[in-house]
């Protein structure tokens, strides 16, 4: 199976702040990467497909980049909405593997 | 108005049996592929299964295979997923989750999500 691990696993931010979330596969995966936003108690969302690829109705301020190993979530200007935990999800296998989560917390 | 709606979950014993359904609504059910992906507590999500949208290919991850069947009556837009032969480890909320595909290929994603169904492995 692909490993997919992310980090850091939490991160402190405040309101305003940039934020970039990392995800490394442990073998090569294209641009076959997925990103998801979870809250607890609801459904997770899914924000960027194809590594770079901004989902319908995600706003701009989330963006991806990456290919191959390593891939990149940035939030360029959280907002309070934001503080959640975020996932990244390899499809280049279909035994499709998640990272550990990033749980964004308020600073 | 896409809506997943899980249901069935509940307190089982070990080496027991339950079965979980998910209704759908809002997109045509029979043209799109279905997952299952379970969140035990404390812990990230793990991908559980997955079924084509004819029903005609599925697969599952190490953890489940031959214990867990997936399955789907597009006639009734329902998902369901058989859990046989049940573990302690099995415990976890379980989401249906929407591909945006007919097929489970490379790329894909799950682009619509359910709230989730409670299954609690106990005695």
């Amino acid at each position: 199976d692909i490993q997919m691990t992310q980090s850091p696993s939490s991160l402190s931010a405040s309101v305003g702040d940039r934020v970039t979330i990392t995800c490394r596969a442990s073998q090569s995966i294209s641009i076959h990467l997925n990103w998801y936003q979870h809250k607890p108690g609801k459904a997770p969302k899914l924000l960027i497909y194809a590594a770079s690829s901004l989902q319908s109705g995600v706003p701009s301020r989330f963006s991806g980049s990456g290919s191959g190993t390593d891939f990149t979530l940035t939030i360029s200007s959280l907002q309070p909405e934001d503080f959640a935990t975020y996932y990244c999800q390899q499809s280049y296998s279909t035994l499709f593997t998640f990272g550990q989560g990033t749980k964004l917390e308020i600073k | 108005e896409v809506q997943l709606l899980e249901s069935g979950g509940g307190l089982v014993e070990p080496g027991g049996s339950l079965r979980l359904s998910c209704e759908i609504s809002g997109f045509t059910f029979s043209s799109y592929a279905m997952s299952w992906v379970r969140q035990a507590p404390g812990k990230g999500l793990e991908w559980v299964s997955g079924i084509s949208s004819s029903g005609g290919a599925t697969n599952y991850a190490d953890s489940v295979k031959g214990r867990f069947t997936i399955s789907r009556d597009n006639s009734k837009s329902t998902l369901s997923l058989q859990m046989n032969s049940l573990r302690a480890e099995d415990t976890a909320m379980y989401y249906c989750a929407k591909v945006p595909r007919g097929s489970l290929i490379r790329g894909i994603n799950f682009d619509y999500w359910g709230q989730g169904t409670l299954v609690t492995v106990s005695s």
